[in-house]
């Protein structure tokens, strides 16, 4: 067990539905990542943040958006959701990034149809 | 950019086989280089990494070392468990950077 938590574990909805995924990260790690993960682009880095603050963008589509609450967990926001947007979604938090481990949680998968 | 390459797969192999995945990557400077594995239903776990030249990570029997004249991080397991069963990922960081690159996995899978 990571000790990052997401939810839900499955999602399915309809092409122009949004959606909101959800993430805590480990206890202690102040350092949040979004990744995507589908079948042709492989793993995407999408946006970070730490400790509340945007840290680094990947990625991210427009109609995708993010936030860091102050009790650290963090949500994805996807709007007009497209076919193409099904995918896991990944969370990962670490204690000060750059070379720290990531912690992986077991991921969203969105189906949109 | 920066950028990871890796064997895509997928591999079988059979139990007590030798492993290797090869791994090389494209950056400015002294990346850190990782080695992360996702088991079925599964995020992504850190298996080893190395943060300069030379190095040699190791976990559970894999290995890898960072080769900075060949831009590689090549992972090896001498002899593979069905356990071993995963898809497995080469991936790094730059400098300041906090973002992983990763490459696009390999699977394997390890028949008993």
């Amino acid at each position: 067990d990571s000790g990052v938590t997401q939810t839900p574990k499955h999602l399915i909805t309809a092409t122009g539905q949004r959606v909101t995924l959800r993430c805590s990260p480990r206890s202690g790690d102040l350092s949040v990542y979004w990744y995507q993960q589908s079948l042709d682009q492989g793993l995407q880095f999408l946006i970070q943040y730490y400790n509340g603050e945007e840290r680094a963008k990947g990625n991210i589509l427009e109609r995708f958006s993010a936030q860091q609450f102050p009790d650290l967990h963090s949500e994805l926001n996807l709007s007009s959701l497209e076919l193409g947007d099904s995918a896991l979604y990944f969370c990962a938090s670490s204690d000060r990034g750059g070379y720290s481990p990531l912690h992986f949680g077991n991921g969203t998968r969105l189906t949109v149809t | 950019g920066n950028s990871v390459t890796q064997m895509e797969g997928p591999v079988t192999l059979s139990e007590e086989a030798f492993l290797t995945i090869n791994c090389t990557y494209t950056a400015t400077g002294y990346p850190s280089l990782f080695w992360y594995v996702q088991y079925p239903g599964e995020g992504l776990q850190l298996l080893l990494k190395a943060t300069k030249a030379d190095d040699k990570g190791s976990n559970k029997g894999f290995e890898a070392t960072y080769r900075k004249e060949t831009t590689s991080f090549h992972l090896e397991k001498g002899s593979v468990q069905v356990s071993d069963s995963a898809v497995y990922f080469c991936a790094l960081t730059q400098g300041g950077s906090e973002k992983l690159v990763f490459g696009k996995g390999m699977k394997l899978t390890v028949n008993p």
